[in-house]
């Protein structure tokens, strides 16, 4: 299977600041990558689908990059109910597989 | 607006046997995909189990093959999982999610609990 590896595992950041969150796949996905959004004790929300198309709903300041083995995530600047735990997806082959999350928290 | 109702989670011991429900509402149920996810307390997520709006494609993970059965009623708009000989590491929230086109998962219900346990 596909194994998604994200970094870093833990950011402390300031409201306001710029993020970049990485994910590297083991193999080439193409451009099938989506990045979810976790807060506690709630089900992920969809972001960002196909490497870079925001999902429905979604603010204008999170951006997603990437081909084949890596991809990022961008917020432009982090607002308050953006600290939460941020998991890509590949949907290149089956099984469809996470990486193990990002935890963007208060500094 | 999609809302998806999980239900049917519990403790269980190893072994057993549990069938979880999903229904959904608010979209033409039988047009979408549908999946399970599950997330295992402080763990991240793993895509279980995926079946097609007709029901006929289908597919699992290699951790629950042969011991979870996915199938849907589209007549009442419910999503099932059979899960048997369940294990301590199937323990976890079982999320029921929505397939988009392309395959991304676009809606969640709020899960349903289910602890392996003797």
């Amino acid at each position: 299977e596909i194994v998604l590896t994200q970094s870093p595992a833990t950011l402390s950041l300031s409201p306001g600041e710029r993020v970049t969150l990485s994910c590297r796949a083991s193999q080439s996905v193409s451009s099938y990558l989506a990045w979810y959004q976790q807060k506690p004790g709630q089900a992920p929300r969809l972001l960002i689908y196909d490497a870079s198309n925001r999902a429905t709903g979604i603010p204008a300041r999170f951006s997603g990059s990437g081909f084949g083995t890596d991809f990022t995530l961008t917020i432009s600047s982090l607002e308050p109910e953006d600290f939460a735990v941020y998991y890509c997806q590949q949907r290149g082959k089956w099984p469809r597989t996470f990486g193990q999350g990002t935890k963007v928290e208060i500094k | 607006e999609v809302q998806l109702l999980e239900s049917g989670g519990g403790l269980v011991q190893p072994g057993g046997s549990l069938r979880l429900s999903c229904a959904g509402s608010g979209f033409t149920f039988s047009t979408y995909s549908m999946s399970w996810v599950r997330q295992a307390p402080g763990r991240g997520l793993e895509c279980v189990s995926f079946i097609g709006g007709n029901g006929y494609n289908t597919y699992y993970a290699d951790s629950v093959k042969g011991r979870f059965t996915i199938s849907r009623d589209n007549s009442k708009n419910t999503l099932f999982l059979q899960m048997d000989s369940l294990r301590a590491e199937d323990t976890a929230l079982y999320y029921c999610a929505r397939d988009m086109t392309p395959p991304y998962f676009d809606s969640w219900g709020q899960g349903t609990l289910v602890t392996v346990s003797s």
